[in-house]
């Protein structure tokens, strides 16, 4: 296992466009989380997946916002008429269990132009 | 409502030298607490955690964290600072009841001269 994958890695898009980041989490994790993260910031929590089950979403999650993972393995996030404040890093995490470290992948880093 | 605190945005130490990163945190009940490390261009990266028992905690490359409950601090420490630990640092924690997420600081710089 190589480790949390995240696809793209970057993301250019003009705003009003709808994006889609592919989440694929270490195969044994059952936790997977997102998270978004600007510059100078800690990442702040977005969503979170056991199994498939989305059992927290964060109040940042706008209605623009939906994250799914149909069959519990690989997630995605998707933003519909992006706008230039979504510009972010969007991180993607798997843990086993809630008191291991998070395994975390590289990012998506969306620009909304 | 639960919170971290990582009072400085940047630290600066000789290498060689000891190194503490400084995090507080803000919840009800008892936390987990974690440490991580981003690396530029690199995702973060997990360095370790404190679940229950001894208050010092060692983990990856060296580091250690040392978990205060009256001061509610949990602190990053290394004896000896390299030039290669020259990173961004996140202090983390997560409430083991109720709640899912785990919060984040807002990080603190570290830089590690020559």
């Amino acid at each position: 296992d190589t480790g949390v994958s995240q696809d793209p890695r970057h993301k250019i898009t003009k705003r009003g466009q709808n994006v889609t980041f592919r989440c694929d989490p270490i195969s044994e994790h059952n936790r997977l989380y997102w998270y978004r993260q600007t510059l100078g910031q800690g990442p702040e929590f977005l969503t979170y997946f056991q199994n498939e089950a989305q059992l927290e979403k964060s109040r940042l999650l706008s209605d623009r916002f939906s994250a799914e993972r149909p069959k519990g393995s690989f997630s995605t996030l998707e933003i519909q008429r992006t706008e230039q404040g979504d510009s972010a890093m969007y991180l993607c995490a798997s843990s086993h269990q809630e008191n291991y470290g998070y395994t975390f992948g590289s990012g998506t880093r969306l620009t909304v132009v | 409502a639960q919170s971290v605190a990582q009072p400085e945005d940047q630290v600066n130490v000789a290498e060689g030298n000891p190194l503490t990163v400084k995090c507080t945190y803000s919840v009800s009940g008892n936390p987990y607490l974690f440490w991580y490390v981003q690396y530029p261009n690199r995702g973060l990266q997990f360095l370790l955690k404190y679940i229950t028992g001894d208050n010092l905690v060692k983990g990856s490359y060296g580091f250690e964290a040392e978990f205060n409950k009256s001061q509610t601090s949990f602190h990053l420490k290394k004896p000896s600072a390299l030039v290669s630990d020259s990173a961004l640092y996140f202090c983390a924690v997560h409430l083991n009841t109720g709640g899912f997420k785990t919060i984040f600081g807002a990080g603190t710089r570290l830089f590690v001269k020559a």
